[in-house]
C-alpha cells in the first residue's frame, strides 16, 4: 500500500472554479511537498509545509498533522493550471526518502 | 544558474547495453536523488546522496549504480539494460533535509 494517497485521480473543472486536491499519508512526517508536473513533463515544487497553511498567488496548501491530511486549493482556476499535481512525504520520521502519491490530473476547460 | 541539468534527453538502448545518465546542479546542493516515473506508479526513488562520497539506496535500486565524487555531479549507471527499465528518469537536488526540491527536465529511456 502506497504511504501517500491522493484524490481524486482525475479532475475536470471549468475556468474560474475553486479546485481542491487531497493528500493523505500514513506515517508521521516532518514536511510534505506539493509538486506540479506540466504537460511537457517538467516538475516544479509548489510548496513544502509542516504545519498550518501556505499561500502563493492563487494556490493555497494546508496541512492537518493530527489527521495526516493535506489539501491543495486553486482559486479562480485557469486553463494554464492544467497539470498533474503530486504530493510527497518522507517515508518515516528521520528518513531522507520521499514517497510520492500517484498524482491528480487536473484539466481546466475555458 | 542553470539549476539541475540532465543528459541525454532521450535514449534508446538494446537489452544488455550499459549507459550512464548524467545529472549536474550548480546550486551547491548537498542532497541529490534519482527517480523513475512509470505510468500509474508515481515517482519512485532509485538512489540518493546526502553529500559527496555518500550514497544510499532508495525504493527501486536494483540494476542501477550511482557515485558522488563531487557536489555538482550525480551520474546514474545502468549496468545491463532491461526492458523493465524503460521509464522517464528525473534527477533532483535540494539544499538540506527539509528544503525545496529542484528537478531536472528528465531523461526518457527506451530499452528494446
Amino acid at each position: 500500500k502506497n504511504e501517500v494517497e491522493q484524490s481524486p485521480q482525475n479532475l475536470t473543472a471549468q475556468e474560474g472554479e475553486f479546485i481542491t486536491i487531497n493528500c493523505s499519508y500514513s506515517v508521521g512526517i516532518s514536511a510534505l511537498h506539493w509538486l506540479q508536473q506540466h504537460p511537457g513533463g517538467g516538475i516544479v515544487s509548489l510548496f513544502m509545509l509542516s504545519s498550518g497553511k501556505k499561500k502563493h498567488g492563487r494556490l493555497i496548501a494546508t496541512i492537518n498533522i493530527q489527521e495526516k491530511h493535506s489539501s491543495l486549493h486553486i482559486t479562480a482556476s485557469h486553463p494554464r493550471d492544467s497539470a498533474v499535481y503530486i504530493c510527497a512525504s518522507y517515508s518515516q520520521g528521520g528518513s531522507e526518502k520521499l514517497v510520492f502519491g500517484k498524482g491528480t490530473k487536473l484539466t481546466v476547460n475555458p | 544558474n542553470a539549476g539541475v541539468t540532465q543528459t541525454p534527453k532521450f535514449q534508446v538502448l538494446k537489452t544488455g547495453q550499459s549507459m550512464t545518465l548524467q545529472c549536474a546542479q550548480d546550486m551547491n546542493h548537498e542532497y541529490m536523488s534519482w527517480y523513475r516515473q512509470d505510468p500509474g506508479m508515481g515517482l519512485r526513488l532509485i538512489h540518493y546522496s546526502v553529500g559527496a562520497g555518500i550514497t544510499d539506496q532508495g525504493e527501486v535500486p536494483n540494476g542501477y549504480n550511482v557515485s558522488r565524487s563531487t557536489t555538482e555531479d550525480f551520474p546514474l549507471r545502468l549496468l545491463s539494460a532491461a526492458p523493465s527499465q524503460t521509464s522517464v528518469y528525473f534527477c533532483a537536488s535540494r539544499r538540506g533535509r527539509r528544503e525545496t526540491q529542484y528537478f531536472g527536465p528528465g531523461t526518457r529511456l527506451l530499452v528494446l
